[in-house]
Formats: C-alpha cells, structure tokens, sequence
C-alpha cells in the first residue's frame, strides 16, 4: 500500500530564512506527488504538483519542490519564508493509473515562523 | 467565485443523534469526496464520489452514509453518530480526467464534537 511520511511534526524558522520541509513515499512506481497548505481554520490548497518531466517543479506563493526517485523524497522549498507562510503542510501521493480517487496524505508538518 | 461550501462550520451534537453535514460546489466537478482530520492521523478518506448517483468508500467509511442524487452536491450523513467520529471534516472536489488527479479543491471544514 502506498504510504506518505512527512518526518518533521514542527518546524520553526526565523522570517527571511530559507525552509525545507521533508516528504518521503513508499510505492511500487512513481505516483503523482502534490504539495497542499492549510492555514489555521481554513481548508487545503494545492501549492504545486509532480506528474513527470522536470524533478524541480514550481508552485504558488515561491514554494518549489524537487522529486528525487532514488530517495522517493519530494521536498518542498522556500528560498526566504514569510511570516504568513505560518500553516500547517501536506505532502500526498496518488497512483499513476487507475488511482486518480485514491490520494493519501501525509500527517503534516506544522509550520511556524519568528519575526 | 468558485468555492466548496460546507455546513455546518461547527456542531456540538450527542451520540445517537443522526446529522447531516452539507458540501455544494459551484465548479461543475464531476469527482467529490469527504475526508477527516485528526491530530497525527492527517487527511483520511470517507467516501467519494465519480459521478451523479456513483459513489464508493475510502479508508474509513464505517458510520458515514453519502449520497449524490447531484452534481453540485455530496452531502456525509451520520446516522448514529459515536464519540469517535469526533474530527474536522473537509468536503473536496475536482474536474475528472487524469490529469486533474489530486488537484481537490477543499472547503474550510466542519468541526463536528460528538458527547
């Protein structure tokens, strides 16, 4: 069974510094690997997802993620955080084929940023 | 604007009482889907839904019902709700086809306290 583990419960950063948040998979191949943020008291949103091609992929609000198979780690990065990216981050992953409505989520990594 | 709406935001209900928590989405979607959240547990799936009067279980399906007589609606019934299904619920939505697999659009929640 596909499995996502996100290492990392709390993370806390000084405004202006770079962040990484750590997201590994268990699964036969390579899924599809998506990033969500949830701020406090709202639902999640997709800041960007990996189908195939090129392992560095971009999303909304500057975060970035790389997809490395050899680790099946996807990452996500932030050159200089921002006091409201202060949220709570899920990693998932969904089956190439046939698993378009099977989308596992990680437990999160909370997020918290000092001014 | 394009939104999922889920209500009630916040219910305080007793074990045994059947309720019913609403979701309406205004994009058209044909794929909608019910999660929970609990602490260190992440987003886990109740049931979703293909397709008007097409649904199927997820991971925890145990003392939900859904129905989807439309497309714009997915109501999750509790029939004889037990404290354990004391959790944050979050309704979902996406277009169908491949390429929109995990692209869900959330709505903001539904805090749901079971005594």
């Amino acid at each position: 069974a596909q499995s996502v583990t996100q290492p990392d419960i709390h993370i806390t950063v000084s405004e202006g510094a770079s962040l990484e948040l750590r997201c590994n998979y268990s699964y036969g191949a390579t899924p599809y690997l998506f990033w969500y943020v949830q701020s406090p008291g709202q639902g999640l949103q997709l800041l960007l997802k990996y189908f195939s091609g090129d392992t560095l992929v971009q999303g909304i609000k500057g975060f970035e993620a790389e997809f490395k198979r050899s680790q099946s780690s996807f990452n996500l990065r932030k050159p200089s955080v921002h006091w409201s990216d202060a949220a709570e981050y899920f990693c998932a992953v969904a089956p190439l084929t046939g698993g378009g409505n099977k989308l596992t989520f990680g437990t999160g990594t909370q997020l918290k940023v000092e001014l | 604007e394009a939104q999922v709406t889920q209500n009630p935001r916040y219910l305080i209900t007793v074990t045994g009482k059947k309720l019913t928590v609403t979701c309406s989405q205004n994009m058209n979607h044909e794929y909608m889907s019910w999660y929970r959240q609990d602490p260190g547990l992440g987003l886990r799936q109740i049931y979703y839904s293909m397709n008007v009067e097409v649904t199927d279980k997820g991971d925890v399906p145990e003392g939900y019902k859904v129905s989807r007589k439309e497309k714009r609606n997915f109501p999750l019934i509790l029939e004889s709700p037990s404290p354990n299904q004391t959790s944050l619920y979050f309704c979902a939505s996406r277009r169908a086809g491949s390429t929109n697999t995990g692209e869900l659009f959330f709505g903001e929640g539904s805090r749901l306290t079971v005594l």
